[in-house]
């Protein structure tokens, strides 16, 4: 079993569409949980960031965590085209090592 | 505020040859970090730096992957003799250690033909 498991998609949802991306993990010891958005050819960048459970909203973005069914989810109200990209999430065991495992990434597409 | 630098950005090479990545990170952060994307795949840590000692090397292909941070600023990653399975993106990020979050570049892409 992977320690992060995701979707790889592809997702296509219309214009507009709320959508929803998901990771789901097996090591509780997870502290911080981050997404990431990769373009074609480009390098991951960061979206958001979240410590422990609970929920972080950023404009059209929200993060949610769910420590005790290892789910973690990033929802995109009222998508657009400019958001068809490649959602990676991340997490991080400790504050010391920093050290970070990503799932493999949902292809996200928003069609015009 | 300049990103994370790379280069080269794109490399193709034939087996067995040997290929270097230079990597530039964020001013002022400690923490650089090596990745591996091999197509359709996630990130995969292969060798993390603080400051110029290295934290985990765990995943690191020892026999063919070599790395070094010297005085603690930028870092080379280095595979010699290369081999088909190597074609993928190479990623460096860098952190500071506040808000637990790393920053990448824009990534090595490697074809071994």
């Amino acid at each position: 079993q992977k320690e992060v498991e995701q979707d790889p998609g592809p997702l296509s949802v219309p214009e507009g569409a709320i959508v929803s991306l998901n990771c789901t993990y097996s090591n509780s010891a997870f502290q911080y949980f981050m997404w990431y958005r990769q373009y074609s050819r480009k390098g991951p960048e960061l979206l958001m960031y979240t410590y422990s459970s609970g929920n972080k909203e950023d404009g059209r973005f929200t993060a949610q965590v769910d420590k005790s069914s290892k789910y973690i989810s990033l929802f995109i109200r009222d998508s657009q085209p400019s958001d068809s990209a490649t959602y990676l999430c991340a997490m991080s065991l400790t504050s010391g090592t920093y050290k970070y495992i990503f799932g493999t990434g949902t292809r996200l597409k928003v069609l015009a | 505020e300049a990103g994370v630098a790379q280069s080269p950005r794109y490399k193709i090479i034939e087996k067995r040859q040997s290929v270097a990545f230079w990597c530039n990170p964020i001013s002022g952060h400690a923490t650089l970090y090596w990745y591996q994307q091999i197509l359709g795949q996630g990130p995969k840590l292969l060798i993390q730096f603080q400051n110029n000692g290295v934290v985990d090397d765990s995943q690191l292909p020892k026999d063919r992957f070599s790395a070094e941070r010297l005085k603690g600023v930028d870092s080379t990653l280095k595979i010699q003799p290369a081999k088909l399975e190597d074609s993928a993106v190479y990623l460096c990020a860098s952190g500071t250690g506040l808000r637990n979050t790393i920053y990448f570049g824009e990534g090595s892409w490697l074809t071994v033909v």
